[in-house]
């Protein structure tokens, strides 16, 4: 069974300052990986998607590295505002239960101004 | 596009009663899921659907029921509610099996079981 774990569970830091976010999973043989936000009391919105055979993805201030080998995501996010705080799921993609998502548990982002 | 919608935004449910959370997606996608969100919890597998007339279960399936007679609509239905049933449900969507493919999530139904 895949296990998602995120780590840090929650992360507070000034505005300004790069980060780092942490996703790693069990079984290496996903399809795709998925990073999402979530602001409080709300939907999931989609941030970006590396596909198995992919090392990383950007979009604007974020990036996304994948090493399916070692089991390991990071999702780096430069010059943080506090915009961007939120909570940030990981999802991996296998291919049981109809390419249904297994997540992690989140780190919860706080950028103080 | 709408793309995926839930409704209610917000029930409360009293122990033993039941309701249908609605999930439609007018994006054509053949792969509809249903996950639950508990507080500072991933989301988990309810059930999930591959196609009209074909529905499967997730992780949690317990004390709940799916159907899937169109490819817009995914209904889940609770029946006689439990307080551990307190929680965000979310509705995906994702075009097929293609690596490529997002899935896609409604705004989510907040059920309280009391």
């Amino acid at each position: 069974k895949q296990e998602v774990t995120q780590i840090p569970a929650a992360l507070s830091v000034p505005e300004g300052e790069n980060l780092v976010l942490n996703c790693s999973f069990t079984d290496s043989a996903i399809y795709n990986l998925q990073w999402f936000r979530q602001d409080p009391g709300k939907g999931l919105t989609s941030l970006l998607l590396i596909q198995s055979s992919q090392r990383e993805q950007t979009s604007g201030r974020l990036n996304a590295s994948l090493d399916k080998s070692s089991g390991r995501s990071t999702l780096y996010i430069a010059a943080s505002q506090p915009g961007d705080s939120a909570t940030y799921l990981c999802a991996v993609l296998n291919s049981n239960s109809g390419y249904a998502l297994n997540f992690g548990k989140g780190t919860s982002l706080l950028v103080t101004p | 596009n709408a793309g995926v919608t839930q409704t209610p935004k917000f029930r409360i449910l009293k122990i033993g009663q039941s309701m249908t959370l609605q999930c439609t997606q007018d994006m054509n996608h053949n792969y509809m899921y249903w996950y639950r969100q508990d507080p500072g919890m991933g989301l988990k597998l309810i059930y999930y659907s591959v196609g009209a007339g074909i529905t499967d279960k997730g992780e949690v399936p317990n004390g709940y029921n799916v159907s899937r007679s169109t490819t817009e609509d995914f209904p889940l239905r609770l029946e006689l509610a439990a307080p551990s049933q307190t929680s965000v449900y979310f509705c995906a969507s994702r075009l097929g099996t293609g690596i490529i493919y997002e899935q896609y999530f409604g705004p989510g139904t907040r059920l309280t079981v009391t």
